[in-house]
């Protein structure tokens, strides 16, 4: 099925470092999000993205909406040990049969060094 | 409830049987879906429901894999004549509509042995 680019594929980082990480698409997305996953668990919400353009912060998270509509990023700032995880974007085609749906990127995992 | 719930978390079953993955989504929510996460990979699409009914399964494999809400809540994924490559971690999503942002479950794993 289609995916999204994601890069960088992992990072390895040090406590106190930023890390940022982005999506590409060959089509327009209606909605980007980004959501992040621990082992074992389901993916959770970070941050949703609405409007091309739209730059949005959730306390060390800020997540952009790409003007052109096929991109989006996520920068961590001042990253702490429970930051660890997979990190995924996913963006919501523009309206149009079956534009429910989400479409993901591969994930990015952090592994974050104290 | 609380957020989405799926049972079993964990399923081992043996090539060629029947098996059903069931969803309690968000009290409220309208919108249901399911998405398959093989190992390494981002969730993908399976089908989506809107109340009752599917609004989409375009993303269903083939014909063994069949979805039903018949009370416009509870979900069932049911997989036929299981085979080892169906083995995935299978995400159910709830969202108050379609427009409206996902929650999902912790999944169910699936094994086929």
């Amino acid at each position: 099925g289609q995916q999204l680019n994601q890069s960088p594929q992992s990072m390895f980082i040090q406590e106190g470092e930023d890390v940022s990480m982005n999506c590409t698409s060959s089509s327009i997305f209606n909605t980007w999000l980004w959501y992040k996953q621990d082992p074992g668990e389901g993916p959770v919400l970070l941050i949703a993205l609405y409007k091309a353009g739209e730059l949005t912060s959730n306390g060390r998270l800020t997540a952009q909406f790409g003007i052109t509509r096929k991109d989006s990023f996520l920068n961590i700032s001042a990253s702490i040990p429970s930051d660890v995880g997979i990190y995924f974007c996913a963006g919501q085609p523009s309206v149009g049969g079956g534009s429910e749906k989400l479409v993901f990127g591969k994930g990015m995992k952090l592994t974050v060094n104290p | 409830g609380a957020g989405v719930s799926q049972t079993p978390s964990n399923k081992v079953t043996e090539k060629g049987k029947y098996v059903e993955l069931r969803c309690d989504p968000i009290s409220g929510h309208t919108a249901l879906y399911w998405y398959r996460q093989s190992l390494g990979q981002g969730p993908e699409f399976l089908i989506y429901f809107q109340g009752t009914g599917a609004a989409d399964d375009s993303g269903l494999p083939n014909d063994r894999f069949f979805a039903v809400r018949p009370e416009g809540s509870v979900s069932t994924l049911k997989i036929q004549r299981t085979e080892r490559g169906d083995s995935a971690v299978y995400l159910c999503a709830s969202s108050k509509s379609w427009a409206g942002v996902a929650f999902f479950g912790q999944g169910t794993r699936l094994t086929v042995v």
